[in-house]
């Protein structure tokens, strides 16, 4: 059974760089594109972007200017970095597997900033 | 960015109630649309994608059709643990983007 798990602050402040790994169990992690997906309280889904497990990625333009992601084969882990963070990247980040869809979900990790 | 308009964006039913969600693209996306259900504070969860393919373990009274601009999710006969938040997606081009939401409530 496949299994990610995020993890990472709960509480980030303004100007500051939100940075969240995702850790997959029960399958590698090579041969699959992994995403990030975030979704602010009460409201819609929005795509970050994803990474290839060769390191290529993908990211929204809305956020290409702060985004920057990483994958480590070693670990099982790919991970999310998102700058200059303001009140508006308050939000439930969620790691996904892509396959045609996202297949596989994490929980979930409430990220707010706040000072 | 293509843009999904879902409609409605809230419906009440009842248990055994025939449920239609559509799903409208901006411009269109072959059958690169898949759905998903969330329920309060948990992930959403994969229903369908390819439009019509229906995901491992999910159950039949769910179905998806439609390509191009146009695509609809349907419950033929609404069960209790289907009350919950209904989204498309669509993965035809970058970024992929996600309709608002449906919220299926109990009438």
């Amino acid at each position: 059974q496949v299994q990610l798990q995020e993890s990472g602050p709960g509480l980030v402040k303004p100007s500051e760089t939100l940075s969240l790994t995702c850790t997959v169990s029960g399958d590698s992690i090579s041969g699959y594109y992994w995403s990030w997906i975030r979704q602010p309280p009460g409201k819609g889904l929005e795509w970050i972007g994803y990474i290839y497990y060769t390191g290529s990625t993908n990211f929204n333009p809305s956020l290409k200017s702060r985004v920057t992601m990483s994958v480590d084969t070693s670990k099982n882990q790919f991970s999310l970095r998102l700058s200059s963070v303001t009140a508006a990247d308050t939000a439930v980040y969620y790691c996904a597997r892509e396959e045609g869809g996202a297949t596989y979900w994490g929980q979930g990790t409430l990220v707010a900033v706040s000072s | 960015d293509i843009q999904l308009t879902q409609s409605p964006s809230f419906l009440s039913a009842s248990v055994g109630d025939r449920v239609t969600i559509t799903c409208r693209a901006s411009q269109g996306i072959s059958s690169y649309l898949a759905w998903y259900q969330q329920k309060p504070g948990k992930a959403p969860k994969l229903l369908i994608y390819g439009a019509s393919t229906l995901q491992d373990g999910v159950p039949s009274r769910f179905s998806g059709s439609g390509s191009g601009t146009e695509f609809t999710l349907t419950i033929s006969s609404l069960q209790p643990e289907d009350f919950a938040t209904y989204h498309c997606q669509q993965l035809n081009s970058y970024p992929f983007t996600f309709g608002g939401g449906t919220k299926v409530d109990i009438k």
